[in-house]
């Protein structure tokens, strides 16, 4: 079946650092990929986006490139800010089935001051 | 503010009973999604309506039931709970049926059950 794994948590971070959130997925043929976020008390909010191979999804500073030969869409920041503290999600719909979301467990991010 | 409200914000309530969260999605949208959220399972999604139409099921136990009004409000059914039905349960529209072409889901602030 589908699935999305993602690195554990908790990653914690000071201002301005460098941050990556893994993520790979199983799942046949070409599935659309996101990542969202979920700020304290709060529901989930669509991050970005990729819907083909090679497809760069970008907002608010973060990127994800859909990457098929490593079936991964790992998230990327230059510079987080303490704002950025939340839990982010990578999630798919398999090809064919474009309403059921595939979440992974989640990463907890948290940046210091 | 996603423009979708989920109510009640919590409940607490005794295994064997029976509750009802209800779901109003953004203005406009037709399609409802439920999802739940665990710490065992992770992001589950349960069942989409569409316009007042079942449209697709995802891991929803048959003790869950769930159903779309003409005004286009959710709600769903938790019966006979269970310890492990204790979650955080989110609602989630959209537009239309799916996801293709950017049809993004808008997800509620999310209703926390607690069994005791």
């Amino acid at each position: 079946g589908n699935s999305v794994t993602q690195m554990e948590g908790p990653v914690t971070l000071s201002e301005e650092a460098f941050l990556t959130i893994n993520c790979t997925y199983t799942a046949t043929g070409y599935p659309s990929l996101f990542w969202y976020v979920q700020y304290p008390g709060e529901g989930l909010q669509l991050l970005l986006k990729a819907t083909k191979a090679d497809d760069k999804g970008s907002n608010k500073g973060f990127e994800a490139t859909y990457r098929k030969e490593t079936t991964s869409f790992h998230l990327e920041k230059g510079s987080v800010q303490v704002s950025d503290s939340a839990v982010y999600f990578c999630a798919l719909t398999p090809s064919g089935s474009n309403y059921k979301l595939t979440f992974g467990k989640g990463t907890l991010l948290t940046v210091n001051p | 503010d996603s423009g979708v409200t989920q109510t009640p914000k919590h409940l607490i309530t005794a295994t064997g009973q029976r509750v009802t969260l209800r779901c109003s999605p953004r203005s406009g949208d037709l399609s409802v999604y439920w999802y739940q959220q665990s710490l065992d399972q992770g992001l589950q999604f349960l069942i989409q309506y569409y316009n007042g139409e079942e449209r697709a099921k995802g891991n929803i136990l048959e003790r869950f039931s769930a159903q779309q009004f003409p005004d286009l409000h959710s709600e769903l059914n938790l019966s006979s709970l269970e310890l492990g039905d204790s979650a955080l349960y989110f609602c989630a529209s959209s537009v239309g049926v799916g996801l293709a072409g950017g049809n993004e889901q808008f997800f509620g602030p999310g209703t926390r059950l607690t069994v005791l």
